[in-house]
């Protein structure tokens, strides 16, 4: 089946700052999901993005479905923001999810 | 408009036990989803159902089984409960559309079951 890698596996930013958020297939996708999970367990839609680019605020979501990747862009980062942030891979692929990137965020 | 809604939020069973998680999905949402996540790790895909149907499941064995009822809610269970199956259980509710070829999901998920096994 499809390999999924997220990178970097952890990430500790001062609050303000801005990263880039990377999920990586080893085949071509057609349907992509960004999710946020918070440290109560709950999964929250951030991006269904199958191809282009979207903007939701300070976040916005790059996928270049033929390349194989995907990237998550936080601006202005907020103690908010920490958690799990996963990438989830489509329905022939039984929604494979990578194994996450923890981010951090300090006041 | 309800999000998915999932019960109970906590369980907590011994070994040979039977269990049964219970989700209603978003509304509009035709489409449920079980996923189970271990600590630490991301979630990982049980079954979907369909039209009150499985109509497609990961790698899990059959202690794993579930049921959609005609207004879309769905129950997971999971019988002869092992120490391993100790996690939080997830459900999405989706939409799919059929376009291009592709099927066309966006999920959404419940805060979850936590289910440990003592």
């Amino acid at each position: 089946g499809i390999q999924v890698e997220q990178s970097p596996p952890d990430l500790i930013l001062q609050e303000g700052a801005n990263s880039t958020l990377r999920c990586n297939f080893s085949d071509s996708v057609n349907n992509l999901q960004w999710f946020h999970q918070n440290p109560w367990g709950q999964l929250i839609n951030l991006f269904y993005i199958p191809s282009g680019t979207k903007q939701n605020g300070r976040l916005s979501a790059t996928t270049v479905a033929t390349e194989r990747y995907s990237l998550l862009y936080i601006s202005s980062s907020q103690t908010t923001d920490s958690g799990v942030y996963f990438c989830a891979g489509p329905p022939e692929q039984n929604f494979v999810f990578g194994p996450g990137t923890r981010l951090s965020v300090l006041p | 408009d309800a999000g998915v809604t999932q019960s109970p939020t906590h369980l907590i069973k011994t070994r040979g036990q039977q269990v049964t998680l219970r989700c209603s999905p978003k509304s509009g949402h035709d489409t449920v989803s079980w996923y189970q996540q271990a600590l630490g790790q991301g979630p990982q895909f049980i079954f979907q159902y369909y039209e009150e149907e499985e109509r497609q499941r990961g790698n899990f064995p059959d202690r794993f089984s579930g049921h959609q009822f005609p207004n879309y809610s769905s129950e997971l269970n999971v019988n002869a409960l092992l120490l391993g199956d100790s996690a939080l259980y997830l459900c999405a509710s989706s939409l799919n559309r059929l376009a291009g070829g592709f099927i066309w999901v966006e999920q959404f998920f419940g805060p979850g079951t936590r289910l440990t096994v003592l």
